[in-house]
C-alpha cells in the first residue's frame, strides 16, 4: 500500500515564486526524504529527515515534518524554470518489514513558468 | 559520484519472450532495488537485495525474478513478458549505516523504458 501521499497533485507557478508540497503518511518512520524526478528520468535524492528532527535546509529547500500528525512538507524558494519536476516523498518505516525500503507516494508535478 | 547505470533506456520485448533488465552501481553499496513507475500509480518496489545473492519479495513481485551474483550487479527477469509489464523500470541502490542498518538515501539510473508487444 502507498504509505506517503502527496499533494497537491500538480502545482504551477511563476518563475521567483515559492514552491510548497506536502506528503502525508500513514505509520510511524524513521526518517522521511523527498525526491526529484524529471520527465523520463530517474530519481534524485533531495533530502532526508529523521523522525526526531523537525526542520531541515538544503540550500533552497526547507522541508519539515510533524510526526504528530504525520505530515512532511516541501518548501522550494525563489524558484527557477529548471525546478520543473515530479516531486516525489518517500518512507522508511519503523517496524513492519524491512529497514531497508522506501514507500515512495505519487509525487507531486511542479511546474514553473519562465 | 555515485553511478547506477541500466543496461538499455528503452526496450522492445514480444510477449512470451524472456527479459533480462541489468543494473550496475559503482558505490560498494550494499542494497539494490528494482522498481516500477507507472503513471497514477507511482513507483512501486517488485525486488530488493541487501547482500550478494540475497533477496526480497517487494509489493509485486508476481511475473518477476532477481539475480545479484556480484555485489555491484542486479538483474531483473521477466520470465515470459506479458503486456501488463509495459512499464519504466527503475533500478536503485543504497548504503546503510547504524547498528540497525537502516536504509538512507537511494541513487537512482536513468530507467528503463520497456514496451511488451
Amino acid at each position: 500500500s502507498q504509505q506517503g501521499e502527496e499533494d497537491p497533485q500538480a502545482l504551477s507557478i511563476q518563475e521567483g515564486e515559492n514552491a510548497t508540497m506536502n506528503c502525508s503518511y500513514k505509520t510511524s518512520i524513521n526518517n522521511l526524504q523527498w525526491y526529484r524526478q524529471n520527465s523520463g528520468r530517474g530519481l534524485v535524492h533531495l533530502i532526508l529527515i529523521r523522525s526526531n528532527e523537525r526542520e531541515k535546509h538544503s540550500g533552497r529547500l526547507r522541508v519539515t515534518l510533524d510526526t504528530s500528525k504525520k505530515s512532511s512538507s516541501l518548501l522550494i524558494t525563489a524558484s527557477r524554470a529548471a525546478d520543473t519536476a515530479s516531486y516525489f516523498c518517500a518512507t522508511t518505516r519503523v517496524r513492519g518489514g524491512s529497514n531497508y525500503k522506501l514507500t515512495f507516494g505519487k509525487g507531486t508535478l511542479l511546474t514553473v513558468n519562465p | 559520484d555515485v553511478k547506477v547505470t541500466q543496461s538499455s533506456r528503452y526496450l522492445v520485448k514480444r510477449t512470451g519472450e524472456k527479459v533480462f533488465l541489468e543494473c550496475v552501481q559503482d558505490m560498494d553499496h550494499e542494497n539494490m532495488f528494482w522498481y516500477r513507475q507507472d503513471p497514477g500509480l507511482g513507483l512501486r518496489l517488485i525486488y530488493f537485495s541487501y547482500d550478494v545473492k540475497m533477496k526480497e519479495k517487494g509489493d509485486i513481485p508476481e511475473g518477476y525474478s532477481v539475480s545479484r551474483e556480484k555485489k555491484e550487479r542486479f538483474s531483473l527477469i521477466l520470465e515470459s513478458a506479458s503486456t501488463n509489464q509495459t512499464s519504466m523500470y527503475l533500478c536503485a541502490s543504497s548504503p546503510i549505516r547504524g547498528l540497525y542498518r537502516s536504509s538512507y538515501e537511494q541513487y537512482f539510473g536513468p530507467g528503463t523504458r520497456l514496451t511488451v508487444t
